[in-house]
């Protein structure tokens, strides 16, 4: 069964402070990976689309990562701002199938 | 232009009774997908219509759910016979194009408690 897993599941950090959450996965092949930015009580937000070509991506203070032969990615934020605190879901989808399957998502507080 | 809009935003129903919830996809947008999200679990594909056909709707838990589109554009996910493990925020999703590698832009969410 394909799986998304993400860790950790919650993370706090400090405003300013960096952060790098992790998604790992087993669907094979792959056509793209996202992340998504989840605010409480909204839909998700797309952050970065990935092809399994492409090695990194950046959309402002968020830099996501991908290494297909691993199969992981990260996401890392850039001096973190209260703004910053949501979940954030990694989203993987299948060449086969026209698939996608979701992580359970990194909760993310900042601090002041 | 406006994104995707849902209604109600939260919806509080007994154990047994029939909820429709509704979404307004992006004008234009080919593509609708409804998910449920359960309280700490990752977001769980419901149907998928392609205009106002479903080719896909292999992650309906039940036949107590359904859902129709119409006109290309509002859809209604139906739960007939709520149960409390029906509560959920279920969010909807449009696209501008059928195929997954489009992007997707979701909606707020219906948060559904059945008590």
């Amino acid at each position: 069964k394909n799986q998304v897993e993400q860790s950790p599941q919650s993370l706090i950090i400090l405003e300013g402070k960096n952060c790098t959450l992790q998604c790992n996965y087993t669907v094979s092949p792959f056509s793209n990976l996202r992340w998504y930015k989840q605010d409480t009580g909204r839909g998700p937000v797309s952050l970065t689309i990935m092809t399994f070509s492409e090695n990194t991506k950046s959309n402002g203070r968020y830099t996501a990562t991908l290494d297909a032969d691993t199969k992981q990615s990260s996401l890392h934020i850039t001096a973190s701002q209260l703004s910053d605190s949501a979940s954030y879901i990694c989203v993987v989808l299948e060449a086969a199938g026209n698939k996608l399957t979701f992580g359970g998502g990194t909760r993310v507080l900042v601090k002041p | 232009g406006a994104g995707v809009s849902q209604s109600p935003s939260n919806k509080v129903t007994e154990k047994g009774k029939d909820v429709e919830l509704r979404c307004d996809p992006i004008s234009g947008h080919t593509a609708l997908y409804w998910y449920r999200q359960s309280l700490g679990q990752g977001l769980e594909f419901l149907i998928y219509f392609q205009g106002n056909s479903a080719p896909d709707k292999s992650g309906l838990p039940s036949d107590r759910f359904s859902a129709e589109r119409t006109g290309g554009s509002v859809s209604t996910l139906t739960i007939q016979r709520t149960q409390q493990e029906d509560s959920a925020v279920y969010l909807c999703a449009s696209s501008v194009g059928t195929s997954r590698t489009y992007e997707q832009y979701f909606g707020p969410g219906t948060r559904l408690t059945v008590t």
